[in-house]
């Protein structure tokens, strides 16, 4: 089962316009959420995160949201850049013991100049 | 600060064949973990350790196993390699300690295999 989903494979945005990528997570014992940026060749590159006790978490451009009734977070990018052309994983942990990070499948973004 | 380190960046192995992927951290970090990444699936976990000599299974273990001697290595063997294996694998840490409760993943750069 996919705990942590992200269901847009992809997403094209125009330069300096904002991005707005999704995630959905089943898992209610996740307490910490994390966006990850991954360029071809290279390991994820951490973004930023949001506890669960927050609903809103901003670090220069990019700004997560997290939904706890609706068990959803997203995150913006204003305002976008071509550089920011890469795949965006979100992940999830649990607060079960067992330290485990989940990660969605990604959402490629391409910005457009 | 070489961060994560993994080795090899490229492998090819004959089915059957056996290897160990290679990881390193020069952080402190207590917990490690290994991902695999295939296209489109995204991350999944394969194990983690929260310490030296604790090891636990994560969402896809099978045909893998792994050891952590010392705080800083975190080994991933593979035994009798399957074309199911090839994909890209990718090694992590965290600190994980109490007063960094909400620590994030810093990982390496990956350890591309492919069997054939």
């Amino acid at each position: 089962d996919q705990q942590v989903k992200q269901n847009s494979p992809s997403l094209s945005v125009q330069e300096g316009r904002i991005s707005i990528l999704n995630c959905d997570y089943t898992n209610s014992m996740f307490d910490y959420f994390l966006w990850y940026k991954k360029y071809p060749a290279e390991g994820p590159t951490f973004l930023i995160s949001i506890s669960s006790i927050k609903d809103k978490n901003e670090d220069g451009r990019f700004t997560v949201f997290l939904n706890k009734s609706a068990k959803h977070l997203s995150l913006h990018i204003v305002p976008s850049q071509p550089g920011d052309s890469a795949v965006y994983f979100c992940a999830a942990r649990s607060t079960s013991g067992t330290y485990k990070y989940i990660f969605g499948t990604g959402t490629r973004l391409k910005v457009l100049a | 600060n070489a961060g994560v380190t993994q080795t090899p960046k490229f492998r090819i192995l004959k089915i059957g064949q056996s290897m160990t992927l290679q990881c390193t951290q020069d952080m402190n970090h207590n917990y490690m973990y290994w991902y695999r990444q295939d296209p489109g699936m995204g991350l999944k976990l394969i194990y983690y350790s929260v310490g030296a000599g604790i090891t636990d299974k994560g969402e896809v273990p099978n045909g893998y196993n792994v050891s952590r001697s010392t705080t800083e290595d975190f080994p991933l063997r593979l035994e009798l390699a399957a074309p199911s294996q090839t994909s890209v694998y990718f090694c992590a840490s965290t600190l994980g300690q109490a007063s960094s409760y909400n620590s994030p993943l810093h990982f390496g750069n990956g350890t591309r295999l492919t069997v054939t």
